[in-house]
């Protein structure tokens, strides 16, 4: 079945790149997705990228698809301690299901 | 979040007791789910629904049910809660026609069986 895996921790210093990986299984995914979480809150969607894209860069994320590797990641540039949260990948359902495959989330530690 | 909302936001209650949380959307999104969070777990999928009185379960859905009778309400019930459900609780909407706007997730509720 569909799986997204993450690495659960990532620690950073305050100003360096961050950069949070994502593999997954389902090579028919029409939409990859990243969510922040924030302590007490629900999910925030943060961007999302189209299956037929390499790259796409919003302000100080940008996220790379390499559909061939099924992998994805998201680059934060100039992270700050406001960035320190919990990310979640997830991909779109496929096959004409709209259930949603979410990664256990990787945890960004931001150190000032 | 805009559009969704979820109450109560804190439940504490005794085993063996029903509980009912409910989900309330103005988006008019055609899709609703239920998930819980845990530690080490992530999101795991409880029930969701496509439709008035269409509703399917999840990959933990033991021990839940669902009711959707009108498209902006999802209630989600614990039939006899036990200390096994003790988590957070997601409900998240999408709509098929807007992929491209992911799924918008509701504040949760936090839920302690006691």
């Amino acid at each position: 079945g569909e799986d997204v895996e993450q690495s659960l921790f990532l620690s950073v210093r305050e100003g360096d790149s961050s950069v949070i990986n994502c593999t997954y299984t389902d090579s028919s995914s029409t939409y990859l997705y990243w969510y922040k979480q924030e302590p007490g809150a629900g999910l925030q969607l943060l961007t999302y990228i189209f299956s037929n894209m390499d790259m796409k860069q919003d302000q100080r994320l940008t996220v790379l698809l390499n559909k061939k590797d099924k992998h994805l990641s998201l680059r934060i540039a100039d992270t700050q301690t406001g960035d320190s949260a919990i990310y979640f990948c997830a991909e779109s359902g496929t096959g004409g299901s709209y259930i949603p495959t979410f990664g256990r989330g990787t945890s960004l530690i931001v150190h000032p | 979040d805009a559009g969704i909302t979820q109450s109560p936001r804190h439940k504490v209650t005794e085993t063996g007791t029903p509980v009912t949380l409910r989900c309330h959307q103005t988006e008019n999104h055609r899709y609703m789910y239920w998930y819980r969070q845990d530690p080490g777990h992530g999101l795991r999928l409880i029930h969701y629904s496509y439709g008035v009185k269409d509703t399917d379960k999840g990959e933990v859905s033991d021990g839940y049910s669902v009711s959707r009778s009108k498209t902006e309400d999802f209630l989600l019930t614990l039939e006899s809660a036990t200390s096994s459900q003790t988590s957070v609780y997601f409900c998240a909407i999408s709509e098929p026609r807007r992929f491209n706007y992911g799924y918008t997730f509701g504040s949760g509720t936090r839920l302690t069986v006691v």
